[in-house]
């Protein structure tokens, strides 16, 4: 098992530039999730997934898209980036939405100048 | 609106002693709350998790103790050791409420384990 894998793990852009984070699971897990990381911020909620063809808005996810076409994979789009969203972003998934330990992939830091 | 607040920030402990990370949450719709480590570099990974019907929940030197009335509960890491130097995050979520069932994180805490 590879558990949650997570590409690039680092990636540079340029504003305006738009580009797309990987994820990928390997457990059969319903909900996958996408956060972001930023220092004093603690991890807060972009988009999520309970299930393939089913996403929503989680607390930020303005200039994001997020699609779901299998169970494995949730990829996350940023649309025309921004230095704002510097950060470092966290997929993760679990086999519900509630209730259930989250594991996530190792993390990809995204930096936009 | 920030719904899990943690404190400290930062905690510094000697070898032996004892951590103790705070967290307090206002929506009483809340009935998972999990405790989060992430070393650097790594993504966070469940350490231990409490639901409301038990007031405390050890695990090794992990314990969690729950204050219902309160709205609050803590993370304590008896024997702290070097390699628990990590930052620890509470979280929580709502088993039955929706979009509420995602988990909201509080701040982290840096702990530092000083031989």
């Amino acid at each position: 098992n590879a558990g949650v894998t997570q590409t690039p793990k680092f990636q540079v852009l340029k504003t305006g530039q738009s580009m797309t984070l990987q994820c990928a699971q390997d457990m059969n897990h319903e909900y996958m999730s996408w956060y972001r990381q930023d220092p004093g911020m603690g991890l807060r909620l972009i988009h999520y997934s309970v299930g393939a063809g089913i996403t929503d808005q989680g607390e930020v996810p303005n200039g994001y898209n997020v699609s779901r076409s299998t169970t494995e994979d949730f990829p996350l789009r940023l649309l025309s980036a921004a230095p704002s969203q510097t950060s470092v972003y966290f997929c993760a998934s679990s086999y519900a939405l509630a209730g259930y330990e989250q594991y996530f992939g190792p993390g990809t830091r995204l930096t936009v100048t | 609106q920030q719904q899990v607040k943690q404190s400290p920030q930062s905690l510094i402990v000697q070898k032996g002693g004892i951590s103790i990370i705070n967290c307090a949450y206002e929506n009483t719709a809340f009935d998972y709350f999990p405790w989060y480590q992430q070393f650097p570099g790594k993504g966070p990974a469940l350490l231990i998790a409490i639901r409301p019907d038990v007031s405390e929940k050890k695990e090794g030197r992990f314990t969690i103790s729950f204050n219902k009335s309160a709205k609050q509960f803590s993370l304590h890491i008896m024997d702290s050791q070097p390699g628990d130097s990590a930052t620890y995050f509470c979280a929580a979520s709502a088993l039955y409420g929706g979009s509420q069932g995602n988990l909201i994180f509080g701040k982290g805490t840096k702990l530092s384990v000083k031989p």
